[in-house]
């Protein structure tokens, strides 16, 4: 599976539209992009995933670019519960999800 | 409700005295495995099974055991634990060999190994 890279931290402010950058540059044509988020030491909680279009749902959208060599996670309204780390993971048929470090967003009142 | 259910949350135990944690999932899932996270290592692998009596060595197998005896449970062993065990588990479920899918975590076992 591709690797990913990530900010390790980024602050937003309560309200304001969350961007979170992920570079997977070595992705290959069928593996997807999985966001996930773990907030404090709770289970790592599934956002979103897509492959090359772009996707939203109810918590959050996900741009891929064409090359599909980037992808950006938006969370439209952040709140101060979305204060967590926000994992980026390229998946292929292979069964494992492999966490990186993350990036750390402070959502700020 | 989809969920993985591990227990117990927390647990402080001392060094060699056998513990398991359990871990249940109710979505008809093949694929379980079992992680660590540790300050500054993120999660790491531990044993993984792809379906019933088909278990595999993850990254750290390292003074752990599993077994898959149900489709629905996938218990972890530790026989004797030490206190480099001492860290945050989580046990995750999904379907196997579906990229499209994604996996379910539970919501982690704390464990102090004194």
């Amino acid at each position: 599976d591709a690797k990913t890279t990530q900010p390790t931290s980024m602050d937003c402010a309560e309200g304001r539209a969350a961007n979170l950058p992920c570079n997977h540059s070595t992705i290959s044509g069928n593996e997807y992009v999985y966001w996930y988020r773990q907030i404090h030491s709770q289970g790592p909680q599934y956002i979103i995933h897509g492959l090359k279009n772009n996707e939203t749902n109810e918590m959050a959208s996900l741009i891929i670019t064409e090359d599909r060599k980037s992808s950006t996670l938006i969370l439209p309204h952040a709140t101060l519960r979305d204060t967590a780390v926000y994992y980026c993971i390229v998946r292929g048929t292979g069964n494992q999800f492999y966490f990186g470090t993350g990036t750390s967003l402070t959502v700020i009142p | 409700e989809a969920q993985v259910t591990q227990n117990p949350r927390y647990l402080i135990t001392v060094t060699g005295k056998k513990l398991t944690v359990t871990c249940s999932q109710n979505m008809n899932h093949e694929y379980m495995s079992w992680y660590r996270q540790d300050p500054g290592l993120g999660l790491r692998q531990i044993y993984y099974s792809m379906n019933v009596e088909v278990t595999d060595k993850g990254d750290v197998p390292e003074g752990y055991k599993v077994s898959r005896k149900e489709k629905r449970n996938f218990p972890l062993i530790l026989e004797s634990p030490s206190p480099n065990q001492t860290s945050l588990y989580f046990c995750a479920s999904s379907f196997a060999g579906r990229a499209n899918t994604e996996a379910f975590f539970g919501q982690g076992t704390r464990l102090t190994v004194v």
